[in-house]
């Protein structure tokens, strides 16, 4: 599986926009974009995930870019319960394969 | 989605003893899993538990260690052998409902402690 990298802590404002970045340059073709949260003491929580197409659901927008080495998770309107470790992972489809977890980063909601 | 309960939530165990996990989904899964989180990390994958046969087990981990059955696609166990201090994580278990589908999903972990 490519290998991600992300910061490994952010802040944000609550109400404002949280932007997660991911790097993946060795993504391969087939490989999806994956984001989880994990809020302290409680498993990781699906989040999103894509492509190369944009998503967007009730939680987040994924923003993959053209060339698919790098994409953001945007959170629209951050609130203190947003505050946890967010995981970007990529992996290629198929039920043989499972989520492997990279540090994450710890985004932190301030008030 | 998937509801995954998991027993005992936490614990604190003695050196040397050994703990089972206990899994539940409330739905049939085509994969099971489990994975360790140790204090300040990030998850990794112990094994995959398979139904009906022996778990596949990641490099670093054995079956002599983490014990793992999986009698059908709703209910599986994890079990620390004889534990020491370093075995004190959360073990979480996690599922994936299809094939097709690459949303999994997580419990809410054992957290164990051990003296």
């Amino acid at each position: 599986d490519a290998k991600t990298t992300q910061p490994p802590s952010m802040d944000c404002a609550e109400g404002r926009a949280a932007n997660l970045p991911c790097n993946h340059s060795t993504i391969s073709g087939n490989e999806y974009v994956y984001w989880y949260r994990q809020i302290h003491s409680q498993g990781p929580q699906y989040i999103i995930h894509g492509l190369k197409n944009n998503e967007t659901n009730e939680m987040a927008s994924l923003i993959i870019t053209e060339d698919r080495k790098s994409s953001t998770l945007i959170l629209p309107h951050a609130t203190l319960r947003d505050t946890a470790v967010y995981y970007c992972i990529v992996r290629p489809p198929g039920s043989a394969r499972q989520l492997t977890f990279g540090s994450g980063t710890q985004l932190t909601v301030l008030p | 989605s998937a509801v995954i309960s998991q027993k005992p939530s936490r614990d604190i165990c003695q050196r040397g003893t050994s703990l089972t996990i206990q899994c539940q989904v409330d739905s049939q899964v085509t994969m099971m899993f489990w994975y360790r989180q140790q204090p300040g990390q990030s998850l990794t994958l112990i094994a995959t538990a398979n139904q009906g046969s022996e778990a596949t087990y990641e490099s670093g981990f054995v079956i002599d260690k983490f014990p793992i059955s999986r009698p059908n696609l709703t209910f599986s166990t994890l079990t620390v052998s004889n534990m020491s201090p370093e075995d004190s994580s959360i073990y979480l278990c996690s599922v994936k409902l299809a094939d097709w589908w690459g949303e999994q999903f997580f419990g809410p972990g054992t957290r164990l402690t051990v003296l």
